[in-house]
């Protein structure tokens, strides 16, 4: 089992700006979601992607978009950043089908100032 | 709207007493329900999960959480807490199986010597 891992874990933008964040999934694992935890709160969900296609979507504007490679990679990409968007980021990857709870990586700190 | 209510948002508690961390859901024909834990800077890990069947689950480090389908709830209790308890508590529910995890608020576990 090779977990999830994300990168980086640390991050500074400027408000406009754009940022990438990046997830490799558990070996194995086709499904991937993305999550913000904004500080003091739980995790929301941002998106899900199942075999390179977004299939779900909670409740964010289009400027946050993602991406799923064949190899299970995925990445997070979000445009126009605003303050609000300062959060950590978490990805988390199963099998599809599979509901014994996703693995989650260590997230991607982002500070948007 | 479906939703997780986490009714505490701090616990502090003295080692080795008994601890209880509630968590209600919004009522559904089906729920999968799960307990996470994150220590400080770092993601979520798994802490137990209820699929089917028993409703009684239990995890590796001593913690147990009952389903109670009456009373939409999932509360997680350790009958002894140690001081590396210490940590924040997410309950989550999915209602459909591969799907999206909606989480509480989180609940605060401080436990002092």
């Amino acid at each position: 089992e090779t977990g999830v891992t994300q990168s980086p874990t640390h991050l500074i933008k400027t408000r406009g700006q754009q940022v990438t964040l990046r997830c490799s999934s558990q070996s194995g694992h086709n499904t991937v979601s993305w999550y913000q935890q904004a500080l003091g709160q739980g995790p929301q969900f941002i998106f899900q992607y199942y075999r390179e296609e977004e299939n779900g979507r909670g409740n964010f504007p289009p400027r946050f978009s993602g991406l799923q490679f064949p190899n299970y990679s995925s990445e997070l990409n979000v445009n126009a950043l605003e303050l609000d968007d300062s959060a950590l980021y978490l990805c988390a990857s199963s099998l599809e089908g599979r509901n014994n709870g996703y693995t989650f990586g260590s997230g991607t700190r982002l500070t948007v100032v | 709207a479906q939703s997780v209510t986490q009714l505490d948002s701090q616990v502090p508690v003295f080692e080795e007493a008994p601890v209880e961390l509630r968590c209600n859901y919004s009522s559904s024909v089906s729920v999968y329900l799960f307990w996470y834990v994150q220590y400080p800077n770092q993601g979520l890990q798994l802490l137990l999960k209820y699929l089917s069947g028993s409703t009684l689950v239990e995890s590796i480090n001593g913690f147990e959480a009952e389903f109670n389908k009456s009373q939409t709830s999932f509360h997680l209790r350790k009958p002894s807490v140690h001081i590396s308890d210490t940590a924040e508590y997410f309950c989550a529910v999915s209602y459909n199986q591969g799907g999206k995890l909606i989480f509480g608020q989180g609940t605060e576990l401080s436990v002092k010597p």
